[in-house]
């Protein structure tokens, strides 16, 4: 596709749901990126992969969060048992492996709302 | 760890005015420095970097330079139009990841510039 493609646009759980959340990268690209963005705040790191490999998951909050990316394009952010501090919008992004000026593209996110 | 602080906002400005965002940083090793630019409705993008000091970015008018020796790298425009609009994301590269960007950004700036 034309750029990082996120769904659902918005997502609405009550609190002690699960939920997943997709991201199609850009065709081709190596790296893709999981971000968390609270209300109000700039986008913090949450895990990050080069193909399929999870090569860093220091930014997942708790163990209810889990990412995969089995075939190194699509990607699943998975919350289990979702509270209201999980409300945030979550976006993705990916990049080709060129290094470090591999500039960054984002989806336009996934706004969670937990009540 | 590696930090941004952003100035304030809301920002509100009128048309044709003089910008400027201040952020600086806390890092360590010799970051790269980014802005990036939310439009409403819309994925961040990114508007301009600098790789190394003294290095000037500039896209669409926008202009910020890296400065080691006060750490900062404040976004400025000499006349801002109503387009201009968005929250503006200051953010430095952080642990490199297998030679990927990992961005930690600031809280954001919304910027509304008046017709």
């Amino acid at each position: 596709g034309a750029g990082v493609s996120q769904s659902p646009r918005y997502k609405v759980a009550k609190r002690g749901q699960d939920v997943a959340l997709r991201c199609d990268p850009i065709s081709g690209h190596v790296s893709l990126f999981w971000y968390q963005q609270a209300l109000g705040q700039g986008p913090e790191f949450l895990t990050y992969f080069q193909n399929e490999a999870q090569l860093d998951k220091s930014g997942l909050p708790s163990d209810r969060f889990f990412a995969e990316r089995p075939e190194g394009s699509v990607s699943t952010l998975k919350i289990q048992r979702t509270q209201q501090e999980d409300s945030a919008v979550y976006l993705c992004a990916s990049s080709t492996y060129r290094g470090n000026n591999s500039p960054l593209h984002f989806g336009n996110g996934t706004r969670l709302t937990v009540t | 760890g590696n930090s941004v602080t952003q100035m304030e906002g809301p920002v509100t400005l009128s048309e044709e005015a003089f910008l400027t965002i201040n952020c600086t940083y806390t890092a360590t090793g010799y970051p790269s420095l980014f802005w990036y630019v939310q439009y409403p409705g819309e994925g961040l993008q990114l508007l301009l970097k600098a790789t190394k000091a003294d290095d000037k970015g500039s896209n669409k008018g926008f202009e910020a330079t890296y400065r080691k020796e006060t750490t900062s790298f404040h976004l400025e425009k000499g006349s801002v139009q109503v387009s201009d609009s968005a929250v503006y994301f200051c953010a430095l590269s952080g642990i490199l990841i297998q030679g990927a960007q990992k961005l930690v950004f600031g809280q954001g700036t919304r910027l509304t510039i008046n017709p």
